[in-house]
């Protein structure tokens, strides 16, 4: 069973400029978990979809946004970059029916965005 | 304001020793906690859960306690392996409030084990 993939493995972007990260979650799963490990930090939440909506944010600006798309699939996208945007961006995903049955999330390698 | 703290940035372990690797949080609400391993270049791996309605989880090697009257738990490894050498993440999860659909990490412990 293929895991959680993400793309690209790394990316490297200039201030201001737009950053899009790709998910696949794991077969039959279908919530997508957006996390940010930014250098020396823990992971701090970012994004929940499920069945194609956002059902909670973390403290993060609008310019971050994601959306999931009917396969279960979701983007990340991050506006405006800004240096500190620099950070391991990982994505997790749960099968139905989703957090409330206490089922561990299972997360891919990342991506890597690098802020010049 | 930092709901699940790890306080011990590292820990040094001899092979063959237990690994005890402590938590903390304080959110009454959290009422499922998560341990991960990471490895550098990679995501994280789940490694061990546990209800708030239990006080302990036993998976092989593993065993995680749960002290909820403390707000604390911990994870035990035995006996400790130079492979289990990573970066260790306790985690938490609250069904029913504000922080439902979100882990809440810790900062992470560096776990080296000795040969």
């Amino acid at each position: 069973e293929a895991g959680v993939t993400q793309s690209p493995t790394h990316l490297i972007k200039t201030r201001g400029q737009q950053a899009t990260l790709r998910c696949s979650p794991i077969s039959g799963h279908t919530s997508v978990y957006w996390y940010q490990q930014a250098l020396g930090l823990g992971l701090q939440f970012l994004l929940w979809y499920d069945e194609g909506e956002e059902r909670n944010r973390g403290n993060f600006p609008p310019r971050f946004s994601g959306r999931q798309f009917p396969n279960y699939s979701s983007e990340l996208n991050v506006n405006a970059l800004e240096l500190e945007d620099s950070a391991l961006y990982l994505c997790a995903s749960i099968p139905p029916p989703g957090p409330i049955s206490n089922q561990p999330q299972h997360f891919g390698d990342g991506t890597r965005l690098s802020i010049l | 304001d930092q709901q699940v703290k790890q306080n011990s940035p590292s820990l040094s372990v001899q092979e063959g020793r237990i690994s005890i690797l402590n938590c903390d949080y304080t959110n009454s609400m959290f009422d499922y906690f998560l341990w991960y391993k990471k490895y550098p270049a990679e995501g994280p791996t789940f490694l061990i859960s546990i209800s708030s309605i239990k006080d302990k989880n036993e998976d092989g090697r593993f065993t995680v306690f749960l002290n909820k009257s403390a707000k604390h738990l911990s994870l035990h490894i035995v006996p400790s392996q130079p492979g289990d050498s990573a970066v260790y993440f306790c985690a938490a999860d609250d069904a029913g409030g504000t922080s439902y659909g979100k882990l809440t990490f810790g900062q992470g412990t560096i776990l080296t084990v000795h040969p």
